[in-house]
């Protein structure tokens, strides 16, 4: 079974500054790791996913995310903070093959003037 | 290009009331799914549907019922609404995982609250 522990219900951040958004995931078998935004009232939209290619995966919108399987993390990173980051945000992990996506609970960003 | 529709929007059932909530994706994609997102909670998944004609339960499935009518159409019934299915659900779609982890393309949500 998979799973992913998203760590900071609640992250704030200025303008400007790095953003760093916490995921440590489980999994048996090498998994597939994602990072979804939600903006207020609208479905999600996936930034970026990793699928055993390269370590480093680029996003959209700034965002990437380096998958260390030293420490089962996959941390989603942006060096410089826009207002229009504020969002929530979602790891989620699936094994390869699988059809079944588990989502962690979700990290809310909050981006101050 | 409308990706993913979800039908209606806000719900308000009265306990005990049914109802079905109606997906539709015009991706091709074979593998639809239903959500459900509470606070603090994430995303559960209750149904998916890896392809048409067949669906599996997800991690909450109890309570819930989905019928996969077409390769584009995927339908989740409340058969006895009850307060503790108060949430926001999603519909999603993805296209095949046979050669890597396919995007899942999400509604924009439904919002029910049952009294």
């Amino acid at each position: 079974a998979q799973s992913v522990t998203q760590l900071g219900s609640h992250v704030s951040v200025s303008e400007g500054a790095l953003v760093l958004l916490r995921c440590n995931y489980s999994s048996s078998v090498p998994p597939y790791l994602f990072w979804y935004v939600q903006y207020p009232n609208q479905g999600l939209q996936l930034l970026l996913k990793y699928t055993s290619a390269a370590t480093l995966v680029k996003g959209i919108n700034g965002f990437e995310a380096e998958f260390k399987k030293s420490e089962t993390s996959f941390h989603l990173t942006k060096p410089s903070a826009h207002m229009s980051d504020a969002a929530e945000y979602f790891c989620a992990v699936s094994a390869p093959g699988r059809q079944k996506v588990t989502f962690g609970t979700g990290t809310k960003l909050q981006v101050i003037p | 290009n409308a990706g993913v529709t979800q039908t209606p929007k806000f719900q308000v059932l009265k306990t005990g009331q049914s109802m079905t909530l109606q997906c539709a994706q015009d991706m091709n994609h074979n593998s639809m799914y239903w959500y459900r997102q509470d606070p603090g909670m994430g995303l559960r998944l209750i149904y998916y549907s890896a392809s048409e004609g067949t669906t599996d339960k997800g991690e909450v499935p109890n309570g819930y019922n989905v019928s996969r009518l077409n390769k584009r159409e995927f339908s989740l019934r409340l058969e006895s609404a009850a307060p503790s299915q108060t949430s926001v659900y999603f519909c999603a779609s993805s296209g095949s995982w046979g050669q890597g982890a396919a995007e899942a393309f999400f509604g924009q949500g439904t919002r029910l609250t049952v009294v």
